[in-house]
């Protein structure tokens, strides 16, 4: 079983529709990510968590919301999906070095 | 100015050669630098890390860091078609701050 399991792994919504993305790891990390990756521009950030009670923005939390249920469980939420909300998300658990990502989901917003 | 620089390709180049992927970085703070190799459809994963300047070898990857020219380097020996991937450099100032990413690097490595 992967260490970082990211569902669905692909996902056609409506502009306007709330969507959730679910993310659960067995490394036991206390850190979890959300990132989204677009063609030339990298891994951005969206919301970080240390541990289950601390919630942090990233660089590009407009639009997203996340949820931090365990410490295995992060999930990020799309209150009113968006076209340039298209992309490919990432989850990733680390520890103090290593980042552990998930297999990503392909997300388009029609 | 980005903090992290990182020309996306995509750099194609012959079975066997030897390559070289570059990134360059703007914040004198950072400390840690990492190369993440990506597949296709495939989330990033840590291929090699390294603190403060100096190289690292790792089999046919040697991870190289500047920090008095904020230039990391990663290459690449007798490169092999299974090396066809996306590498991302990763760096940050230490344990409790962001990873800053790289766009990433698309190579081919052509049979």
């Amino acid at each position: 079983d992967a260490d970082v399991t990211q569902t669905p792994r692909n996902r056609i919504t409506k502009t306007g529709k709330r969507i959730m993305l679910e993310c659960s790891q067995t490394k036991g990390h206390d850190r979890m990510y959300w990132y989204r990756q677009d063609p030339g521009l990298g891994l951005r950030l969206i919301y970080y968590s240390f541990d289950v009670k601390d919630i942090n923005k990233g660089e590009i939390s407009d639009g997203y919301s996340v949820s931090r249920q365990a410490q295995a469980k992060f999930s990020l939420s799309l209150e009113s999906a968006i076209p340039n909300q298209t992309a490919l998300y990432f989850c990733a658990t680390s520890d103090r070095t290593e980042a552990f990502f998930g297999q990503g989901t392909r997300l388009t917003v029609v | 100015q980005k903090e992290v620089e990182q020309d996306p390709g995509p750099l194609s180049v012959p079975e066997g050669a030897i390559v070289s992927l570059n990134c360059t970085y703007s914040n004198s703070a950072f400390q840690y630098f990492m190369w993440y190799r990506q597949y296709s459809r495939k989330g990033p994963e840590l291929l090699m890390y390294t603190y403060s300047s100096g190289n690292k070898e790792d089999g046919r990857f040697t991870a190289q860091v500047d920090k008095s020219s904020k230039y990391i380097s990663l290459f690449i020996r007798d490169s092999q078609p299974s090396d066809s991937a996306t590498y991302l450099c990763a760096i940050n100032q230490g344990s409790n701050y962001q990873l800053i990413w790289g766009a990433g690097t698309k190579l081919i490595i052509k049979p």
